[in-house]
């Protein structure tokens, strides 16, 4: 059984597109997060959620949104994309304070 | 937010050596620190982590020790094999759904 998951795998789009990007859990966790990976490997966290709260990292442009229809979806709305926003964005979950369980990423160009 | 710094950014060592990497943290509030191990091409997942009521933990060649009082943690693996070739990540957490993940550390073992 796939713990976390996202699709698509590859997005390959257009400059000034927007794209949604999305990801379950089936591990009952009660936090899912969102990271961008850049090509020097740098994890950086972009957001955090809970049923509670929204966490924003103050350096994301709000070109980007999470949107949570349940505990188990966290997906990701990207507006007027950008060359810069090409990466790996990695979905996570977790349980309070513990292992983060990261899906498979999803590489996204910009062209 | 908090301040991480992994040390050294990329390390070779020869099958059978040890290697260490040091994460240095900024808040004192930091109580679970884990290390991920990333592939090429693939997620990170979770090697091994700690709490701060302890002071160093072993799981067959992989070791962790943290100081708190200096705010550092280190990952420890011992007679190292082709297979441990990786980028490592430290991300010290706090109570706080907001982590930070350092840098990374490509360590390379050659055969």
């Amino acid at each position: 059984d796939t713990a976390v998951s996202q699709t698509p795998k590859y997005l390959v789009t257009q400059m000034g597109n927007d794209k949604s990007i999305k990801c379950e859990q089936n591990l009952g966790h009660d936090t899912m997060y969102w990271y961008k990976q850049d090509s020097k490997k740098f994890l950086k966290i972009m957001f955090s959620y809970n049923n509670k709260e929204l966490i924003i990292n103050e350096t994301v442009p709000n070109r980007f949104s999470p949107k949570s229809p349940d505990k188990a979806h966290l997906n990701l709305h990207i507006n007027s994309l950008e060359l810069g926003d090409s990466a790996v964005y990695f979905c996570a979950s977790s349980l309070d304070v513990n292992e983060q369980f990261f899906g498979p990423g999803t590489r996204l160009t910009v062209l | 937010g908090e301040n991480v710094e992994q040390h050294p950014s990329t390390l070779s060592v020869q099958e059978g050596d040890s290697a260490v990497i040091k994460c240095t943290y900024s808040d004192s509030a930091s109580n679970y620190f884990p290390w991920y191990k990333q592939e090429l091409g693939k997620r990170p997942q979770l090697i091994i982590d700690i709490r701060s009521n302890v002071g160093e933990k072993k799981d067959q060649r992989i070791a962790v020790t943290l100081n708190k009082t200096a705010k550092h943690f280190s990952l420890h693996i011992t007679e190292t094999q082709p297979e441990d070739s990786a980028v490592y990540f430290c991300a010290p957490h706090n109570a706080g759904n907001m982590l930070t993940f350092g840098g990374g550390t490509r360590l390379m073992v050659k055969p």
